[in-house]
């Protein structure tokens, strides 16, 4: 079945400086979704990507839907502390309409 | 506030205690879904429910008993269940289950410890 790499698997990052992670897959998907996860809580939809080069933000967080359909990408720009937890990117598989989600990228900030 | 709301936030209990998992969402969407997240361990599908029909039964231990009385409840029943079953359990629902559709919303979880 489908397959989501996420990179990096870690970040630990002051506050103020960028962040970029990246999705990758060996098919296509033709809908790219990016969720966060707090400790404890359940995932929590960012932003929802629906067209090759689509360039997508959700205020400081900018997705982009890769032209080859096999990628994506989230950058967060001027981290703050509350940016901290796991950023995991999703596609739906349309063969067998499960949602598959990547390993997930583990955000660390530090004041 | 995603629309999707599960209670209770944190249980605990015995291995020989029937409880259930509650979930209701409020989006108007027609498939609702339950998982199993285990620690340092990916998402794990556990029902798929579709119009309140079962889709999907992820080969889960019967155990674990879904129930959809209507397209905005979603229940999980537990009974004699075993240590490793301690988990956060989380439940989504979307439009449909199809392709374009899954985009899903969760709850915040149900933090079951298994005593």
């Amino acid at each position: 079945g489908q397959q989501l790499n996420q990179s990096p698997q870690s970040m630990f990052i002051q506050e103020g400086e960028d962040v970029s992670m990246n999705c990758t897959s060996s098919s296509i998907f033709n809908t790219w979704l990016w969720y966060k996860q707090d400790p404890g809580e359940g995932p929590v939809l960012l932003i929802a990507l629906y067209k090759a080069g689509e360039l997508t933000s959700n205020g400081r967080l900018t997705a982009q839907f890769g032209i080859t359909r096999k990628d994506s990408f989230l950058n967060i720009s001027a981290s703050i502390p509350s940016d901290v937890g796991i950023y995991f990117c999703a596609g739906p598989d349309d063969n067998t309409d499960k949602l598959i989600f990547g390993t997930g990228t583990r955000l660390q900030v530090f004041p | 506030e995603t629309g999707v709301t599960q209670t209770p936030r944190h249980l605990v209990m015995g291995m020989t205690n029937k409880k259930s998992l509650k979930c209701e969402q409020h989006l108007g969407h027609n498939a609702m879904y339950w998982y199993k997240q285990s620690a340092k361990k990916p998402l794990e599908l556990m029902f798929v429910y579709s119009l309140e029909e079962r889709v999907e039964n992820n080969s889960v231990p019967s155990r674990f008993s879904p129930e959809c009385p209507n397209s905005s409840h979603l229940f999980l029943h537990l009974h004699t269940l075993q240590p490793e079953d301690s988990a956060l359990y989380l439940c989504a629902s979307s439009q449909g289950f199809r392709g374009g559709k899954n985009i899903q919303y969760f709850g915040a979880g149900t933090r079951l410890s298994v005593l």
